[in-house]
């Protein structure tokens, strides 16, 4: 089955902890995207990533690292985590960047005390 | 740089017609889709449109007007599972790789 699949779906840590928000996708996507979404806000993009070794900004990429080292997986990193990066964390894939249609994951609930 | 407006709320019966708009301003537009979003899930992929004109698949249909950076989203003999947030979401040439989207709209299906 084609999926986007996150880890861990829900977490709740504390300022300051470093954690690490994985992605693996199984369709042989060439581009991988995270997006964090807020109430009022909608979807906004963090980092993307065209292909392996290729990563760029997005629209709120503070506070956040990411890493392509194989094409399947792209992993979030909070290396200090803050308040104001509690959010619903939604990694995505596609063949074709911004004219694929996007897989979605099923989205990783973080709070950060 | 891009931006992109819709509603923010909706109301509509079931078996009615409702349509969604979105608005958008962009240089080098590649593109827009509707994804459809169900509290606590992920969205989905609904449409995608890169030419002027009109896509029908089943009960829903987009539709895009590039000159007017304008699309809207019909959603034809509306379920109470209809009810949902819908996003428009625009990608850009000089933006290549991100795809930007709206606030979405919150669309209640009452019966």
């Amino acid at each position: 089955e084609a999926q986007v699949t996150q880890n861990p779906r829900y977490l709740i840590t504390v300022t300051g902890k470093k954690l690490t928000v994985t992605c693996s996708q199984n369709m042989n996507h060439e581009y991988m995207s995270w997006y964090r979404q807020d109430p009022g806000l909608g979807l906004r993009q963090i980092y993307y990533s065209m292909n392996v070794e290729v990563t760029d900004k997005g629209d709120v990429p503070e506070g956040y690292k990411v890493s392509r080292k194989e094409k399947r997986n792209f992993p979030l990193i909070l290396e200090s985590p803050s308040p104001n990066q509690t959010s619903l964390y939604f990694c995505a894939s596609s063949w074709g960047g911004d004219t694929g249609e996007l897989f979605f994951g099923e989205g990783s609930r973080l709070t950060v005390l | 740089g891009q931006n992109i407006d819709q509603p923010t709320e909706m109301t509509a019966t079931e078996g009615a017609i409702v349509q969604i708009n979105c608005t958008y301003q962009t240089s080098g537009f590649n593109g827009l889709f509707w994804y459809q979003q169900h509290a606590g899930e992920a969205p989905t992929f609904l449409s995608y449109n890169v030419l002027d004109g009109l896509e029908e698949k089943g009960r829903f249909s987009s539709f895009l007007s590039r000159s007017k950076g304008y699309s809207y989203l019909l959603l034809k003999e509306l379920q109470m599972k209809d009810s949902a947030s819908y996003l428009c979401a625009v990608g850009s040439y000089n933006q290549g790789g991100k795809l930007i989207f709206g606030q979405g709209t919150e669309l209640s299906v009452k019966p």
